[in-house]
């Protein structure tokens, strides 16, 4: 399968936990987003990495949230303290160097619960 | 914040009829894009449109960039049962500067075909 991996598929954890989730990308994209998904409303953007290179960061990634894509490769995005409110689909996209939407591949998101 | 405003939010047709929806901005947009997502996946791009005025079609799909900059149609032709999911439309964001890859996305309209 050469599409965009993201794992797991689900996740339910307790308010207050840390979760991490994981992203692997096309092999050959070297660009790598992360978006964020809740009932009814469109992804919103959190955060965009150029190889290992974290460049753009979204007013929503509070300081709870951090994300590395060390070697420039997989991803990772993890939560700490989670709160009600971070209840979401997480959706990881990839893409080649080119025009700005196009080309992106999105995986089938992480949905997180916090309970 | 910037927003996309689609509408309708949700519309049940007969198969084979024709769709029209449509998505508004209070600012100017230099890109377009329409997305689709089925339930459980992530979005996947239908069309990208560049060019104030343009119509551009992909198969029974047909979207237009709207000459004030400010809009954007998708029409779908003679429906079928797998055109069931949400459409998005999309563009760059309005806090990205130049070489920004951040898109803001629509709340959606979504789209249910009875047999």
């Amino acid at each position: 399968d050469t599409g965009v991996s993201q794992d797991p598929r689900h996740k339910i954890t307790k308010r207050g936990q840390n979760v991490t989730f994981r992203c692997d990308p096309i092999s050959e994209h070297n660009r790598l987003y992360w978006y964020r998904q809740t009932l009814g409303q469109g992804p919103e953007f959190l955060t965009y990495f150029q190889n290992e290179a974290q460049l753009e960061k979204s007013r929503l990634l509070s300081d709870r949230f951090s994300a590395e894509r060390p070697k420039g490769s997989f991803s990772t995005l993890e939560i700490q303290r989670t709160e009600q409110g971070d209840s979401a689909m997480y959706l990881c996209a990839s893409s080649l160097k080119g025009q700005l939407g196009v080309g992106y591949t999105f995986g089938s998101g992480t949905r997180l619960t916090v309970v | 914040g910037q927003q996309l405003n689609q509408s309708p939010q949700s519309m049940f047709i007969q198969e084979g009829e024709d769709v029209s929806m449509n998505c508004t901005s209070s600012s100017i947009f230099n890109t377009w894009l329409w997305y689709k997502q089925d339930p459980g996946e992530g979005p996947v791009l239908l069309i990208a449109l560049y060019k104030a005025g343009e119509l551009t079609s992909n198969g029974r799909l047909t979207a237009q960039f709207g000459i004030t900059r400010k809009d954007s149609f998708l029409n779908i032709s003679a429906s079928i049962p797998s055109d069931v999911g949400i459409y998005f439309c999309a563009g760059p964001s309005a806090y990205s500067g130049a070489g920004s890859y951040q898109l803001t996305f629509g709340k959606g309209t979504k789209l249910s075909v009875i047999p």
